[in-house]
């Protein structure tokens, strides 16, 4: 079964404190992506990771693909309010040039002042 | 640039009846890709159009089909509504749909099925 799993679900963290959220995926992909909702909203693309080793880097989010260890993960660096939101990551399991996005369930972010 | 708009953005629809939704990507791009959002399920890749053809396509049963016109604005329907098709209807646009092509998603359709 396909799979991707995020963890942890719910996150309270207080603002100044840094975090990481893990993305684990059942199968094997070199192309993995993270995204960002904001309650009551649509999806923001954050970004794009398509091979191993590779690392993106967006203020105060940095996220980095594991590709043997099927792992990815999105660090938080000196958190601030405006980071609360639900990340999604999400694995592209296609084969043949063809598409198969899963998404993982989603991490609900809150930054407490 | 005008981002990705949705239209309606909220629907209300009994159950077997059917609806269109649609989706005007963002100028020049030829990609479109839908998902659904619900809370049991998440987030679920739908299909994808490219060009005017189904490039790429998910796991939803035949009831839900799609198409893309020639200027790139895309249309999704839903046939034989069912409860479980309430959702959030979200499309996105790229420029190609390349794996390193990012994203831009509309503000969403809200359906509810009664």
């Amino acid at each position: 079964e396909l799979k991707v799993e995020q963890n942890p679900l719910f996150l309270s963290m207080q603002e100044g404190k840094n975090y990481t959220i893990y993305c684990n995926y059942s199968t094997t992909s070199d192309r993995l992506y993270w995204y960002r909702q904001d309650p009551g909203k649509s999806l923001e693309s954050l970004f794009v990771l398509l091979s191993n080793g590779a690392v993106k880097q967006e203020g105060r989010l940095m996220a980095s693909l594991d590709t043997k260890a099927r792992l990815s993960t999105l660090h938080i660096t000196a958190a601030v309010h405006d980071l609360s939101a639900t990340y999604f990551c999400a694995v592209d399991m296609g084969v043949r040039g063809t598409y198969k996005y899963i998404f993982g369930t989603g991490t609900r972010l809150k930054v407490l002042a | 640039k005008a981002g990705v708009t949705q239209t309606p953005r909220y629907l209300i629809k009994t159950r077997g009846q059917q609806v269109t939704l649609s989706c005007s990507p963002i100028s020049g791009h030829r990609s479109v890709s839908w998902y659904q959002q619900t809370p049991g399920q998440g987030l679920q890749f739908l299909f994808e159009y490219f060009s005017e053809t189904q490039r790429n396509k998910g796991n939803f049963p035949g009831r839900f089909s799609g198409r893309q016109f020639s200027n790139s604005r895309s249309e999704m329907n839903v046939s034989t509504l069912e409860l479980g098709d309430s959702a959030l209807y979200l499309c996105a646009s790229s420029l190609s749909g390349h794996p390193t092509d990012t994203q831009y998603f509309g503000p969403g359709t809200r359906l509810t099925v009664l």
